[in-house]
């Protein structure tokens, strides 16, 4: 059974104190590891997909790598705007296109 | 291009009723996926449909169903709703093929109280 786990639940950061969000994950094969924002009340907004391992991204403050058992996404000199709830998910290679979410890690900036 | 909508955005039940919930996929997508998310967690997996056919089905009771229509919109629907019901519903779209990425975009969400 594929699984996910993140950490920490919860972060509170100084505005311009980066740090780095963990995303653990055990499947059968990864086909893609997909992380999203989401605020609020609202619908998950996606950010990264990474395939494979060594892989990285980034986009603007956010910076996404992987390995092969855990992907790291590194906020660089957050701002206020950037507290919001950090999804991560796993799709596996054996047939299904189903993500399994973690819970997320809630990020507070504060100013 | 057009994103996922969600109607309504609220929505107020009381148990025992039965309510759905819509969604208009992301223009070019075929799939879509309801989730549901309680307070604090991590989306739910409930059923995906591919081409108005039913793709794949999370650990739901029967009373959860769904349709998706030629135009790859989709409906949910719950039977007899319990308290525990209440929760984010959450639709997303993807296009499932062989050059596909299988990224799923997310709508706005409903949020389902039942009372």
């Amino acid at each position: 059974e594929d699984q996910v786990t993140q950490s920490p639940e919860a972060l509170r950061l100084q505005e311009g104190e980066s740090s780095s969000l963990n995303c653990s994950y055990t499947v059968s094969g990864l086909r893609g590891l997909f992380w999203y924002r989401q605020d609020p009340g609202k619908g998950p907004e996606f950010l990264f997909t990474l395939y494979s391992a060594g892989e990285e991204k980034e986009k603007e403050r956010l910076k996404a790598t992987l390995t092969k058992k855990e992907s790291f996404l590194h906020i660089t000199a957050p701002k206020p705007e950037d507290s919001a709830t950090y999804l991560c998910a796993v799709q596996d290679r054996g047939g299904s296109y189903i993500p399994t979410f973690g819970r997320g890690t809630s990020l507070i900036v504060h100013p | 291009e057009t994103g996922v909508t969600q109607s309504p955005t609220h929505l107020i039940k009381t148990r025992g009723q039965q309510v759905t919930l819509r969604c208009s996929s992301q223009s070019g997508h075929n799939t879509v996926s309801w989730y549901q998310q309680a307070l604090g967690q991590g989306p739910q997996f409930i059923f995906q449909y591919y081409r108005e056919e039913e793709n794949g089905r999370g650990n739901f009771p029967p009373r959860f169903s769904g349709l998706q229509f030629p135009n790859y919109s989709s409906e949910l629907n719950v039977n007899a709703l319990e308290l525990d019901d209440s929760a984010l519903y959450l639709c997303a779209s993807s296009q499932m093929g062989r050059d596909s990425t299988d990224t799923q975009y997310f709508g706005p969400g409903t949020r389902l109280t039942v009372l």
